[in-house]
């Protein structure tokens, strides 16, 4: 596709409900990384794929917290038990890096518009 | 802990004023460093980035940023703003053996004709 894509752009959950955010890349893109981003904050990193595998889940919050990409294209972020402190904007963000060699060269991410979760 | 610190949370300037923002970073090695920028209801685009060889760096719509390694710096100018460049800006580094970004706060840059 011509960028990244997510949805919902908006989600409000009831404190104690399950979500789902759901993240297209950049058709090809073998990285793909989930940020959250706190109102008057920049993004903090959440977690990180390389094609199909989770190559870093540091910054998962909680055991709350679930992503995967199955099948190395799409991926979600699940967040199970939503509280009100899970409340912020989601990003998602693709590159088209996927070895060392290639990091200095092409390391741009291209990021999504968010997905913007209340938690009530 | 690794962590990248904008110093200027709000900025309001007159139209054809000039612009710094700054921008530090806390890594001893090998950086990579981003200045992305989110105009209202867009999503982050990608302003310039630095990875190696000529430390002035020149972005799109007349942004340039300096790195200075001695200071670990890497401030962004401006010489003339637009009202088009109200926006937040975000400096991001990422390390050389790992991927993920490693933003600031951001800064508010607010334009007035």
């Amino acid at each position: 596709g011509a960028g990244v894509s997510q949805s919902p752009r908006y989600k409000v959950a009831k404190r104690g409900q399950d979500v789902a955010l759901r993240c297209d890349p950049i058709s090809g893109h073998v990285s793909l990384f989930w940020y959250q981003q706190a109102l008057g904050q920049g993004p903090e990193f959440l977690t990180y794929f390389q094609n199909e595998a989770q190559l870093d889940k540091s910054g998962l919050p909680s055991d709350r917290f679930f992503a995967e990409r199955p099948e190395g294209s799409v991926s979600t972020l699940k967040i199970q038990r939503t509280q009100q402190e899970d409340s912020a904007v989601y990003l998602c963000a693709s590159s088209a890096t996927g070895t060392r060699v290639e990091r200095g060269l092409r390391r741009e991410q291209f990021f999504g518009p968010g997905t913007r979760l209340t938690v009530l | 802990a690794q962590s990248v610190s904008q110093h200027n949370h709000h900025v309001i300037l007159s139209e054809a004023a000039s612009l710094e923002l700054g921008c530090n970073y806390s890594y001893g090695g090998t950086v990579n460093l981003f200045w992305y920028v989110q105009y209202p209801g867009q999503h982050l685009q990608l302003l310039l980035k630095y990875f190696s060889g000529d430390p002035l760096v020149k972005g799109i719509k007349g942004f340039e940023a300096e790195f200075i390694k001695s200071k670990f710096s890497f401030n962004l100018r401006k010489p003339s703003v637009q009202w088009s460049d109200t926006a937040e800006y975000f400096c991001a580094a990422v390390r050389h053996n790992t991927d993920k970004l490693i933003f600031g706060t951001g800064t508010r840059l607010q334009v007035f004709p």
